[in-house]
């Protein structure tokens, strides 16, 4: 069955950077896009971006355009999304997502998540 | 401030049915572009509950069903059962950011 596996829960300072990875199986990982969504406490769920696992490109939400970057590398089946200049306010669960197609929104499969918490 | 509105939360008895709304533009919903549910359990990661306006994947009850007119979408829920309570979320695409959008999110009660 598709699964997403993610890395452990991280603890960031503020003006740190953040690299979250989603190791994808079950399913052949360039044929889909993977998407990164976030969710602070208590709110609402929020796309951050994307890339397409088969040729690389990637779109990205205008709020995070310039401080995200996500990335893959397809011989280890994985996607990564990395957050840079950290603020409390990016306290929060990050899932990736596989795309049903190699589309920007068709989300299907989600990981478990992976708790990033900035604190001083 | 989400671009697909949703109420905050609606309620209902077991056994009753209940609609939830997702009201977007003429740059998302309306621009005809296909709206997809999420279910989230209490602590979970969100799981899809409807594809493509009105599709159930595999394993989802047909208690549950999705629609699509103009610039919004509903998702319907009959025969409520308390583990049905979570948080349900519409979710589309939007030409004017140029991106995927989620709707805030609506808590459902079992009475």
């Amino acid at each position: 069955q598709v699964q997403l596996v993610q890395s452990g829960a991280e603890v960031k300072r503020p003006g740190a950077s953040v690299k979250v990875s989603c190791e994808a199986s079950g399913y052949t990982f360039i044929s889909n896009t993977v998407h990164w969504v976030r969710q602070a406490p208590g709110q609402r769920l929020e796309w951050m971006g994307g890339i397409n696992a088969g040729n690389g490109d990637t779109k990205y939400s205008q709020k995070f355009q310039g401080r995200v970057t996500i990335t893959r590398d397809t011989s280890a089946s994985t996607a990564y999304m990395e957050l840079s200049s950290l603020r409390s306010e990016d306290t929060a669960v990050y899932y990736c997502v596989r795309d049903i197609f190699s589309s920007w929104y068709h989300m299907d499969v989600w990981g478990k998540g992976t708790t990033v918490t900035v604190s001083s | 401030q989400s671009v697909l509105t949703q109420p905050p939360s609606v309620s209902g008895a077991p056994g009753q049915r209940v609609t939830i709304s997702c009201t977007g533009s003429s740059s998302n919903i309306g621009a005809d572009y296909d709206v997809h549910w999420y279910q989230q359990l209490p602590g979970a990661a969100p799981t899809l509950l409807i594809y493509l306006n009105n599709n159930r994947p595999s394993g989802v009850p047909d208690r549950f069903s999705g629609s699509k007119s103009g610039t919004s979408a509903s998702l319907a829920i009959t025969g409520l059962q308390a583990e049905d309570e979570a948080d349900y979320y519409c979710q589309s695409y939007d030409s004017s950011l140029s991106g995927a959008v989620f709707g805030g999110g609506t808590k459902l009660t079992v009475l």
